[in-house]
């Protein structure tokens, strides 16, 4: 079985100063995980994801996350935030299940960007 | 350009009315998804599709039934079953189950009144 806790459900920054989008994870087995974002009637875009290499994970736009087994977590940060960051971000977690992977999402952070 | 297309953007119906949202790709991937999304909650699997002719139940099944009789084609039918039926649908797709990646439509919102 496999979760995701998003532990904010809207975070607000002001432009210019750091972003942090907190994910919890759990998983029975090594799991991938991913951020994706989500503007206003829009799709979902990838942002970053890892998948059991570097810990340390760089994605678009300047966003970063970083996998922490030992607290089961993979937060989402950038250090300088950006009127266009204004958007849903959903933490996702998948699990190896011998070619029927699924993705289970978080439900979501909305992040705003106070000028 | 490669991509998923999703259409219409905005749908309204009457209850009781069956209708059928486009997912089209021409990315070449095999696997497609079906995923509704409420307000407040994450994305839920409705179905998905390995490959031709050969579609499963995700978590949301209830109400909603698929087809795939083409590779780069995933419609989904939402039934007058469907209790709960508005909400904005995405539809998805990627190289396989196993890909890490999926890629995702601009969605549908559907209004039943």
């Amino acid at each position: 079985a496999q979760s995701v806790t998003q532990l904010d459900s809207h975070v607000s920054v002001s432009e210019g100063t750091p972003v942090l989008l907190r994910c919890n994870y759990s998983s029975s087995y090594s799991p991938s995980l991913f951020w994706y974002v989500q503007h206003p009637n829009k799709g979902l875009q990838l942002l970053l994801k890892y998948t059991s290499a570097a810990t340390l994970v760089k994605g678009i736009n300047g966003f970063e996350a970083e996998f922490k087994k030992s607290e089961t977590s993979f937060h989402l940060t950038k250090p300088s935030a950006h009127m266009s960051d204004a958007a849903e971000y959903f933490c996702v977690v998948r699990s190896p299940n011998f070619g029927n992977e699924k993705l289970t999402f978080g439900t979501g952070t909305r992040l705003t960007i106070i000028p | 350009d490669g991509g998923i297309t999703q259409s219409p953007k905005y749908l309204f119906r009457k209850e009781g009315q069956n209708v059928t949202l486009s997912c089209e790709q021409n990315l070449n991937h095999d696997a497609m998804y079906w995923y509704r999304q409420d307000p407040g909650q994450g994305l839920r699997l409705i179905y998905y599709s390995q490959i031709v002719n050969d579609f499963q139940k995700g978590d949301i099944a209830e109400g909603y039934s698929v087809s795939r009789e083409k590779k780069e084609s995933f419609p989904l039918t939402v039934t007058s079953a469907q209790k709960n039926p508005t909400a904005f649908y995405l539809c998805a797709s990627s190289e396989g189950l196993a890909s890490y990646e999926q890629y995702f439509g601009p969605g549908t919102r559907l209004t039943v009144t």
